[in-house]
């Protein structure tokens, strides 16, 4: 259960596109195709941003988005906005009803 | 509306143990797998252990098993988290999150999410 690989820090000015990057290993992001990734704005709870790779909850901008290849999930937002400043975090099922969490993204909005 | 809301943290010395509970309300409780998630001060999110509907499937991150033991009771909506042998490593904010499906499985992810209860463990 070691966690998904994320880049510790991300940046982007307002209106331009980012990608965080999820490399997990054929036991878990690369055998189950629906990671799942998560926003935490400081001192909130974790709020969900995309579901099964590439899905997006009721309330959640289209400017998220989700996609995965191999090993590796994404996540991108397009026309960055100052509000979306936070910490993302992907998740992968592991098998053997476990799960496990990427070590987490901060988004700078410049 | 979802509500779920943690309680039972607090400062405990290492070795010790602790009892976490998590209080559901808003939707159909044994419907749904259950988990706990928790964080470090100033560190990311790492999954402790989730619970089917019927407690028939239960998992465990590395880093707990076999000191912690995660529990639910249906008839009180109710999800706990027995922490034994605490150490000061499992200082963290805990979570409880509720699922999306019965017994969790790759489709799963989590829906929603308490404010979380504090466990600090030192001396």
């Amino acid at each position: 259960q070691s966690a998904l690989t994320q880049p510790a820090s991300v940046s982007g000015s307002p209106g331009q596109s980012i990608t965080i990057s999820c490399t997990g290993t054929s036991s878990d992001v690369g055998s189950y195709n629906l990671v799942s990734w998560y926003q935490q704005h400081p001192g909130k709870a974790p709020k969900l941003m995309i579901y099964e790779g590439s899905k997006r909850p009721s309330g959640v901008s289209n400017r998220f988005s989700g996609s995965k290849s191999g090993n590796t999930a994404s996540l991108t937002i397009s026309g960055l906005q100052a509000e979306d400043e936070a910490d993302y975090y992907c998740c992968s099922y592991a098998g053997s009803s476990t799960f496990v969490f990427g070590g987490g993204t901060k988004l700078t909005v410049l | 509306e979802v509500q779920l809301v943690e309680s039972g943290g607090g400062l405990v010395q290492p070795g010790r143990s602790l009892r976490l509970s998590c209080a559901a309300s808003g939707f159909t409780f044994d419907d749904y797998a259950m988990h706990w998630v928790r964080q470090a001060p100033g560190k990311g999110l790492e999954w402790v252990s989730g619970i089917s509907w019927n407690s028939g499937s239960i998992g465990y991150a590395d880093s707990v098993k076999g000191r912690f033991t995660i529990s639910r009771d249906n008839a009180k909506n109710s999800l706990y988290l027995q922490m034994n042998s605490l150490r000061a490593e499992d200082t963290a904010l805990y979570y409880c999150a509720k699922g999306t499906l019965l017994v969790p499985n790759h489709a799963e992810y989590f829906q929603h999410w308490g404010q979380g209860t504090l466990v600090t463990v030192s001396s």
